[in-house]
């Protein structure tokens, strides 16, 4: 099955300065990258995606890249502010039979904005 | 709010009982995915049904099932409770024309004692 690595587990940023977080997977017939965003008693909400056909997706401070060949994406975002603090988790999913397969997701991420 | 709304959001039992979480996915979706989130294992997939009928299984014990009724409401059934089972249970939800984001509820937690 998927298996899905993802680094570092917390990661401190000042405000203001940028941030990365990779993941890899290793099947190479996943073809949905998607990155949730958990804060402390809530559930994981999506912030942005990518589809194996595209390299790089943008939306505002965020963006992801995802290099097929090396089986890696990662998240990046910008001008990082104190509402970004929290756990983020990538993921990787298919399709197989009628439908969307479940997600595999990495361990997660602890994103610390520093004020 | 994503729409998806779970019951009850916490629950504490003893070991060896049995108890059902409910999940009610955003208006129109036909898939319903359950994950486990726990501290040693992570966010895992369990099971997904779509339109009533189970399509996916991922890490699901023998113990746990679930059902997805005419309504598109789902049920998770956990059953012969152990501690190891205390966890944060999320339904997400899936819309039905394509698309694949998966949007998750606000979780109900499991307390097993």
């Amino acid at each position: 099955g998927e298996n899905v690595e993802q680094h570092p587990s917390t990661l401190s940023v000042q405000e203001g300065d940028s941030a990365v977080i990779k993941c890899t997977y290793s099947d190479s017939a996943s073809n949905y990258f998607p990155w949730y965003k958990q804060e402390l008693g809530k559930g994981p909400q999506l912030i942005i995606d990518i589809r194996s056909n595209v390299g790089e997706k943008k939306d505002q401070r965020i963006a992801v890249t995802l290099n097929k060949t090396a089986k890696h994406f990662s998240l990046h975002i910008t001008e990082t502010q104190p509402e970004d603090s929290a756990v983020y988790f990538c993921a990787a999913g298919g399709y197989s039979g009628g439908g969307a397969d479940g997600l595999t997701f990495g361990k997660g991420t602890h994103l610390i904005i520093q004020p | 709010d994503s729409g998806v709304t779970q019951t009850p959001k916490h629950l504490i039992t003893a070991t060896g009982q049995r108890v059902t979480l409910r999940c009610s996915p955003r208006s129109g979706d036909l898939s319903v995915y359950w994950y486990q989130q726990s501290l040693d294992q992570g966010l895992q997939f369990l099971i997904q049904y779509y339109n009533g009928e189970e399509r996916a299984k991922g890490n699901i014990l023998e113990r746990f099932s679930a059902q997805q009724f005419p309504d598109l409401h789902s049920e998770l059934n956990l059953s012969s409770l152990e501690l190891g089972d205390s966890a944060l249970y999320f339904c997400a939800s899936r819309a039905a024309g394509g698309g694949d984001t998966q949007y998750f509820g606000p979780g109900t937690r499991l307390t097993v004692l």
